[in-house]
């Protein structure tokens, strides 16, 4: 699976966007790019996926390069409650897909 | 939607006690996966199930942990016996388990458990 970087942390004044860098230079031509987030004391929670165009959804739209090596996950207008470790993963998108490596993800706290 | 279901929500116990954490997946969902946390080393895969069969238990850290899926709808994970590294919360986690889907999961809030 390709290894993704991360920031470890940012901050985003509330109301504003949030925009989450990923960086994943190895990425296969089969492999997507997930997106999850895990606030404090709570499960983390599937956001977005996607392979090599934009994806909007709900709860946010995911940005993948042309080259597909970096991708970027916009929260449109950051709330209080976007405050979470934001997960990049790489992976094959096929059946017996099993380990999600969440890594260690991106701290976004969201101000007042 | 219930979401997945998992108890108890906290479980303090002293060492050599026998540990049963209990997960109820999502209704319709194939496939289950038992996560554990911690600061050090993260979240990582224990073991997952397709169908109720088990797939992968590489992630089993030792002979002490056991995990079964007796049908669609409950699966626990058993830790005889228990020892203070085994200190972690553990999330259970489920998918549609449909044809290109697995890496959608959804979580479980958690069981914090404590081994004294």
């Amino acid at each position: 699976d390709a290894k993704t970087t991360q920031p470890p942390s940012m901050d985003c004044a509330e109301g504003r966007a949030a925009n989450l860098p990923c960086n994943h230079s190895t990425i296969s031509g089969n492999e997507y790019v997930y997106w999850y987030r895990q606030i404090h004391s709570q499960g983390p929670q599937y956001i977005i996926h996607g392979l090599k165009n934009n994806e909007t959804n709900e709860m946010a739209s995911l940005i993948i390069t042309e080259d597909r090596k970096s991708s970027t996950l916009i929260l449109p207008h950051a709330t209080l409650r976007d405050t979470a470790v934001y997960y990049c993963i790489v992976r094959a998108r096929s059946t017996g897909a099993n380990n999600l490596f969440f890594g260690t993800g991106t701290r976004l706290t969201v101000i007042p | 939607d219930a979401g997945v279901i998992q108890s108890p929500r906290h479980e303090v116990t002293e060492m050599g006690q026998e540990v049963t954490l209990r997960c109820k997946p999502i209704s319709g969902h194939n496939s289950l996966f038992w996560y554990r946390q911690t600061m050090m080393r993260g979240l990582e895969l224990l073991i997952y199930f397709n169908n109720n069969v088990p797939i992968d238990d590489s992630g089993m850290p030792e002979d002490r942990f056991s995990a079964k899926m007796p049908n669609a709808s409950f699966s626990t994970l058993k830790i005889q016996p228990s020892e203070p590294r085994d200190s972690a919360v553990y999330f259970c986690a489920s998918s549609t388990g449909r044809l290109l889907a697995y890496n959608e999961q959804f979580f479980g809030p958690g069981t914090r458990l404590t081994v004294l």
